[in-house]
């Protein structure tokens, strides 16, 4: 079965920092990736996703992620964060074709001080 | 407005109190997800549906249940509700359930079982 890990439960980070959520995961076959963010007491949205091709993905809001195959990784990026990046990220892995089951990352929590 | 309604978006209950929370998409998703929420754990799956009267485990199903009986309707069914329910649940829906699909998720329901 797939799983996903998140090793960064907690991140805290002051303006124009910059950011890497890490993502790990744990399948050998083709997989499709997505981060999503969670903001305070709203739902899920779709951050940015993977599918093939071009390894880094570029999302909305200046986010990007790179998957590495060979480390079965796909972290999270942006060079400058911003106050309003405050919010809870998520990781999500598909494996490729079969049966739609995605497997979540427990969630990472980022505090952006102004 | 594409969309997916989750209601109530809060329910205090007690336990044993069999309740309901609908959800509904209107954007011809034949894909239909519960989930709950809970911290430190992340994203659970509890049923899943790829199209009208299919539905699957995910998860976490014990304790609810869920019917398809129309596309655009997922309702999850609690008959006998336990504290241990209480958590933050979301339903979600995609296009045609494969999985390169991304999620589309509701606005949440907030559940407290005493």
């Amino acid at each position: 079965a797939q799983s996903v890990s998140q090793h960064n439960h907690h991140v805290i980070l002051s303006e124009a920092a910059s950011l890497e959520l890490g993502c790990n995961y744990s399948y050998g076959g083709t997989v499709n990736l997505f981060w999503y963010v969670q903001y305070p007491g709203q739902h899920l949205q779709l951050l940015l996703k993977y599918f093939s091709g071009d390894p880094l993905v570029k999302g909305i809001k200046g986010f990007e992620a790179e998957f590495i195959k060979s480390k079965f990784s796909f972290n999270l990026r942006k060079p400058s964060v911003q106050w309003s990046d405050t919010a809870e990220y998520f990781c999500a892995v598909n494996a490729g074709g079969g049966s739609y089951i995605p497997t979540f990352g427990r969630g990472t929590s980022l505090i952006v001080h102004p | 407005e594409a969309q997916v309604t989750q209601n109530p978006r809060y329910l205090i209950t007690v336990t044993g109190k069999k309740l309901t929370v609908t959800c509904s998409q209107n954007m011809n998703h034949e894909y239909m997800s519960w989930y709950r929420q809970d911290p430190g754990l992340g994203l659970r799956q509890i049923y899943y549906s790829m199209n009208v009267e299919v539905t699957d485990k995910g998860d976490v199903p014990e304790g609810y249940k869920v019917s398809r009986k129309e596309k655009r309707n997922f309702p999850l069914i609690l008959e006998s509700p336990s504290p241990n329910q209480t958590s933050l649940y979301f339903c979600a829906s995609s296009l045609q359930g494969r999985s390169n699909s991304p999620l589309h998720f509701g606005n949440g329901t907030r559940l407290t079982v005493t």
